[in-house]
This record gives structure tokens, C-alpha cells and sequence, in this order.
């Protein structure tokens, strides 16, 4: 089976420009999750989405924003980029089941702002 | 506040040495705790995961973690490290039934010869 993966893996641009990072999870798995990892912040959770709809949301301003298709697959967009906007920025899926969440992740994409 | 703390940001062992990361986490309802691992320029590859029954949880590659209610911990343990489990790992709690965790700052592992 194959694992998450996410588009494009890496990835420059200018501040102002506006970005979307695309993710494919596991088949079968409802759930995608969004996370971005600096080295100041660490790792920290944008969004998660299931079956289309935003279930959760983590701090962060408006510029961040996600969505999730009728096949899982899910997109998240930042607008007006800043510099500290450079970032991994990780998808994980899981299936949603009694059993509890496993998060699978992708590999991520390397978003660098100059 | 929800909040895990990983208080070692940088661990050296040589190989065949015994591992323990330190874990504790701050969190109102029950945790649902986790262990991953990243390698560089890799996501992450979850360890083991701890929910109920069983405070002993055996996790993938050898490692096992141990859930202690009373001292909020959750440590990561290995009893002979090799020079592959080199790399950052990152302790996470969170909900039940959602993805919405809460990771630590991680520990950076490195195995000497």
C-alpha cells in the first residue's frame, strides 16, 4: 500500500507570493492532518480534516488555510507569505477507527520564502 | 495548558549502550501518547502508541515505552542502541479519535561507534 505523499517536496518563494502544498494519503484513510515544523516552533498542527469538512484548527492566522476533496486527497494554501513562513510542512493521514488515530505522515515539503 | 516536555534536546550513546528518552506531558483527559521518529529530510515513523490497558507498550525496531499516570511520563527505551537508531525523536500527545497532537521539542540522537 502505498504511503502518504505530498507535492511538491520542495519548494521556493518570494514574500507576498502565495503557495499551495498538496497531500494524498493511505487509501482508505478519511482523515488528513496538516503540520508545520521549524526549528524555532518545532512541530505544530495547522488542521485536520475529515470526510471534507475542517475538525480542528491549531493557532495560526488566516493566511493558512486547507481543504479536502471528496477523495481524501488534500490541499493547504498560505497566502502573502512571510519569511518565517519557511517551514517542513508535514501531512499525516489516518483511519479513523474505534482502535484510535495512527498518523501515517508523508516526507513533506520544504517551503522556503525568500 | 496542554504541553509535552522532552527535556533533553541532545543525547549521546555509543552503540550497544541502553536508551532512555524522557517524556512528560501536561494534558486534562486522558492521553493518547505517542513516539515518533524522524530521520533527516524524512517525515515521521511512529514508534509505539499508548492508549489504555498495558503501561508497557512495545513498539517497532526494539523500542519500548512505559506509561507512568503518577509522574505524567511516558520514557522511550531501548536496551542496545545501533548506530541506525541515530536521529530526532519526538514525543506527541493528544485526543482520542482525532489528530490533533501535541508534540515535544524532540531529543536528538547520536550513536557513537
Amino acid at each position: 500500500k502505498a504511503g502518504v505523499t505530498q507535492t511538491p517536496r520542495y519548494l521556493i518563494k518570494t514574500r507576498g507570493q502565495q503557495v499551495t502544498l498538496s497531500c494524498s494519503p493511505i487509501s482508505g484513510h478519511r482523515s488528513v492532518s496538516w503540520y508545520q515544523q521549524t526549528p524555532g516552533q518545532g512541530l505544530q498542527f495547522l488542521f485536520e480534516y475529515f470526510s471534507e469538512t475542517q475538525r480542528n484548527k491549531g493557532n495560526f492566522p488566516g493566511r493558512f488555510s486547507g481543504r479536502q476533496f471528496s477523495n481524501s486527497r488534500s490541499e493547504m494554501n498560505v497566502s502573502t507569505l512571510e519569511l518565517g513562513d519557511s517551514a517542513l510542512y508535514l501531512c499525516a493521514s489516518s483511519l479513523v477507527d474505534r482502535l484510535g488515530n495512527e498518523q501515517f505522515f508523508g516526507p513533506g515539503t520544504r517551503l522556503t520564502v525568500l | 495548558a496542554q504541553s509535552v516536555t522532552q527535556p533533553d534536546i541532545h543525547i549521546t550513546v555509543s552503540e550497544g549502550a541502553s536508551l532512555e528518552l524522557r517524556c512528560n506531558y501536561s494534558y486534562g483527559a486522558t492521553p493518547y501518547l505517542f513516539w515518533y521518529v524522524q530521520s533527516p529530510g524524512q517525515g515521521l515513523q511512529l514508534l509505539l502508541k499508548y492508549f489504555s490497558g498495558d503501561t508497557l507498550v512495545q513498539g517497532i525496531k526494539g523500542f519500548e515505552a512505559e506509561f507512568k499516570r503518577s509522574q505524567s511520563s511516558f520514557n522511550l527505551r531501548k536496551p542496545s542502541v545501533h548506530w541506525s537508531d541515530a536521529a530526532e525523536y519526538f514525543c506527541a500527545v493528544g485526543p482520542f479519535n482525532t489528530d490533533k497532537l501535541i508534540f515535544g521539542t524532540g531529543t536528538r540522537l547520536q550513536v557513537f561507534p
